[in-house]
C-alpha cells in the first residue's frame, strides 16, 4: 500500500547528542511536512518542503534542520538536542499542498536524556 | 493570525450515546476545516473536511457542517462506540499549505 513511512519508530539519545530522523513516501507526494507534537499539545509544523522548495516557520529554533535528498525521502536533523525537544516527530505529505488533504506517517517519539 | 479553539477533553461517554466535539475558529480568507483523529501510538488521519461554507463533511458516522457565520466546524456522531476511542483534532488550512491545529480532544467510550 502507498504510504508514509517514519523511522525509527522510538528513538532515545543523550542532551546535545545529534539525531536524525528518516522520512519515506511512496504516494509520489510533492510537498513533505514536519510537524512537532509534545505531550496532550496539538501538532506544530515546524517546516515543509514544495519539491526542493524549503519553507521554514518563523519560530522554528535554529536547532532543527531538514534535508530532502529527492522526492521520496525527507530528513530532520536535530543538531544539538535539549530536554525540551522530547515529543511526538509527525511526518506527512500532500499533493500539492494548499487545501489538500495531508497523510500522516505514524511518528518517531523521541526521548531525550 | 489563525487559530482552532477545541471543547477540553478527556470526553467520557458510555457506548451508542451522541458524541459532539466543538471546534471554533479564527481565521484570515475562506479556509478549508478538517478533522483529524489519532488513534493510539498512531499518526493522525483524515476524518473528514469541508471546503466552503454550508458544506457539511462525513466519514464512518462522523458528521460535521462549515457554518461561516459562527465560525464552527462541530464533529457529530450519532452513535459513538468503544473503537471510537482516541484523540480527535480540529485544524484550518487557508491555502499556504500549513495546518493549524486545535489542541486535541479525547474521547473515552466506555462499553
Amino acid at each position: 500500500d502507498a504510504m508514509v513511512i517514519q523511522n525509527p519508530r522510538y528513538q532515545v539519545t543523550q542532551f546535545g547528542k545529534p539525531v536524525t530522523l528518516s522520512c519515506s513516501q511512496t504516494l509520489n507526494h510533492n510537498v513533505m511536512y514536519w510537524y512537532q507534537q509534545k505531550s496532550s499539545q496539538a501538532p506544530k509544523l515546524l517546516f515543509h518542503y514544495y519539491d526542493k522548495d524549503f519553507n521554514n516557520e518563523a519560530d522554528t529554533p535554529d536547532n532543527f534542520q531538514s534535508r530532502r535528498p529527492n522526492t521520496s525521502f525527507c530528513f530532520l536533523d536535530i543538531r544539538s538536542p535539549g530536554l525540551g525537544d522530547t515529543a511526538m516527530y509527525l511526518c506527512a505529505t500532500s499533493r500539492r499542498g494548499g487545501e489538500e488533504t495531508q497523510y500522516f506517517g505514524p511518528g518517531t517519539r523521541l526521548l531525550v536524556l | 493570525g489563525n487559530s482552532v479553539t477545541q471543547m477540553e477533553g478527556p470526553v467520557t461517554l458510555s457506548e451508542e450515546a451522541f458524541l459532539t466535539i466543538n471546534c471554533t475558529y479564527t481565521a484570515t480568507g475562506y479556509p478549508s476545516l478538517f478533522w483529524y483523529v489519532q488513534y493510539p501510538g498512531e499518526g493522525l488521519q483524515l476524518l473528514l473536511k469541508a471546503t466552503k461554507a454550508d458544506d457539511k463533511g462525513s466519514n464512518k458516522g462522523f458528521e460535521a457542517t462549515y457554518r461561516k457565520e459562527t465560525t464552527s466546524f462541530h464533529l457529530e456522531k450519532g452513535s459513538v462506540q468503544v473503537s471510537d476511542s482516541a484523540v480527535y483534532f480540529c485544524a484550518l488550512d487557508t491555502g499556504r499549505r500549513a495546518l493549524t491545529f486545535g489542541s486535541g480532544t479525547r474521547l473515552q467510550v466506555q462499553p
